[in-house]
């Protein structure tokens, strides 16, 4: 899991209730992602960030929000609007690898709505 | 469509044996392809990554092929351990000549070894 940290493992909330996941990372790197996870499905990206204070939707972007003001915190917020948000969080960050921007991904938060 | 599609989706090995598992590609342009471990619960960690001019990358057990003319890769593992248990998944970037090339990622190859 490299220096990446996501909190909490697990998450419960109730439908209608906005909850916030953590991700920091300590590696210096200027990109962070966020990714969503269902079984059978690849990783779909929801919002990226090159660096502090922007970030730009993914694919999947409808029902959540993220926020960058630290370069080391990229935290996302699932909202009310997002319908189905039971699903595995993964955060990331990527650095320059002689132009391969090698990905590196945290331990993944686990939400689930009632 | 850029997509990435790997078979088998499960496969199930005894301990000791090898295996391979596929990935085809229709990504345009390429930039590179990747190879990922995920363990059930946790991040994927990554075992290669291959640019277009390279055709094999080993990591220890693991060895990764890549046709860049037919959009085909392979992992190939040797030896199978019960630790390999995992979900394989095969991630391509494609090189929009940005600081941000876009991923496509399959849907995984779950690899259960047993003893």
């Amino acid at each position: 899991d490299g220096g990446i940290t996501q909190s909490p493992k697990y998450l419960f909330r109730k439908e209608g209730q906005n909850v916030t996941l953590s991700c920091e990372q300590n590696l210096n790197h200027d990109a962070m992602y966020w990714y969503r996870q269902d079984p059978g499905q690849g990783l779909r990206l929801i919002y990226y960030s090159q660096i502090v204070n922007d970030f730009q939707k993914g694919d999947i972007a409808e029902g959540y929000s993220v926020s960058r003001e630290k370069k080391e915190s990229f935290p996302l917020t699932v909202t009310s609007a997002q319908k189905n948000p039971t699903a595995f969080y993964l955060c990331a960050s990527s650095i320059d690898v002689q132009g391969a921007y090698e990905q590196y991904f945290g331990p993944g938060t686990r939400l689930t709505v009632t | 469509k850029n997509q990435v599609e790997q078979s088998p989706q499960s496969l199930i090995i005894l301990e000791g044996k090898n295996c391979t598992l596929q990935c085809n590609y229709t990504v345009s342009p390429f930039s590179n392809l990747r190879w990922y471990k995920q363990d059930t619960g946790r991040g994927p960690v990554s075992l290669t990554i291959m640019t277009f001019s390279e055709n094999t990358k080993s990591n220890g057990r693991y060895t990764a092929t890549l046709d860049a003319d037919t959009k085909q890769s392979s992992l190939h593992i040797t030896a199978s351990q019960l630790s390999d248990s995992a979900s394989y998944i095969c991630v391509v970037r494609d090189d929009r000549g940005s600081t941000l090339g876009r991923l496509y990622f399959g849907r995984g190859t779950q690899l259960t070894v047993w003893p």
